[in-house]
């Protein structure tokens, strides 16, 4: 079956640094790909996605590149903020059931992020 | 977008009583999801809730520890019965977006003594 490995956190970063989550996945087929982000107190809100081989998602300074070759979608960003603490989840869609099912999401472990001033 | 509220959004429970979750949506959609997160894992889906229709269990969760109604096209609950310790978790219900995204609601954290 399909699964999603992140890195482990928790992770602790100074203002301005520079950000790598890691992430990867075993899927059959092509899958889609997610960063998902919550906030403390929040829901779950999608960060980015890319949806085939070498796209790269984008949002608020933070990108992933899907890597079918080493079925990676690592999450970058070159400067965090103190506003970027939250948990991280990296997820995958079935090939080809969105439309039946509406979605079957496969998530990571989730990887808690904390900014420092 | 779709905005989706839970009730309650945390709840300390006795063990062998049961809790039943709401999820409200600001929209009419015809598929619901119920997720649970359960203390350092991730999201596992428990069901997909269609209205008009028995839900569909994933593997490993069944009706009778979690049954669903889906009443409306904006509303669903999801009732944890005979709760144990190990059902405290996080429970998070969701409605499709575009391109095969999800629009999560808040969650709903749960403790059971």
């Amino acid at each position: 079956g399909n699964s999603v490995t992140q890195m482990e956190g928790p992770v602790t970063l100074s203002e301005e640094a520079f950000l790598t989550i890691n992430c990867t996945y075993t899927a059959t087929g092509y899958p889609s790909l997610f960063w998902y982000v919550q906030y403390p107190g929040e829901g779950l809100q999608l960060l980015l996605k890319a949806t085939k081989a070498d796209d790269k998602g984008s949002n608020k300074g933070f990108e992933a590149t899907y890597r079918k070759e080493t079925t990676s979608f690592h999450l970058e960003k070159g400067s965090v903020q103190v506003s970027d603490s939250a948990v991280y989840f990296c997820a995958l869609s079935d090939e080809g059931v969105w439309e039946t099912s509406g979605s079957r999401l496969t998530f990571g472990e989730g990887t808690q992020l904390t900014v420092n001033p | 977008s779709a905005v989706i509220s839970q009730k309650p959004s945390r709840d300390i429970c006795q063990r062998g009583t049961s809790l039943t979750i709401q999820c409200q949506v600001d929209s009419q959609v015809t598929m619901m999801f119920w997720y649970r997160q359960q203390p350092g894992q991730s999201l596992t889906l428990i069901a997909t809730a269609n209205q008009g229709s028995e839900a569909t269990y994933e593997s490993g969760f069944v009706i009778d520890k979690f049954p669903i109604s889906r009443p409306n096209l904006t509303f669903s609950t999801l009732t944890v019965s005979n709760m144990s310790p190990e059902d405290s978790s996080i429970y998070l219900c969701s409605v499709p977006g575009g391109s095969e995204t999800q629009y999560f609601g808040p969650g709903t954290r749960l403790l059971v003594l």
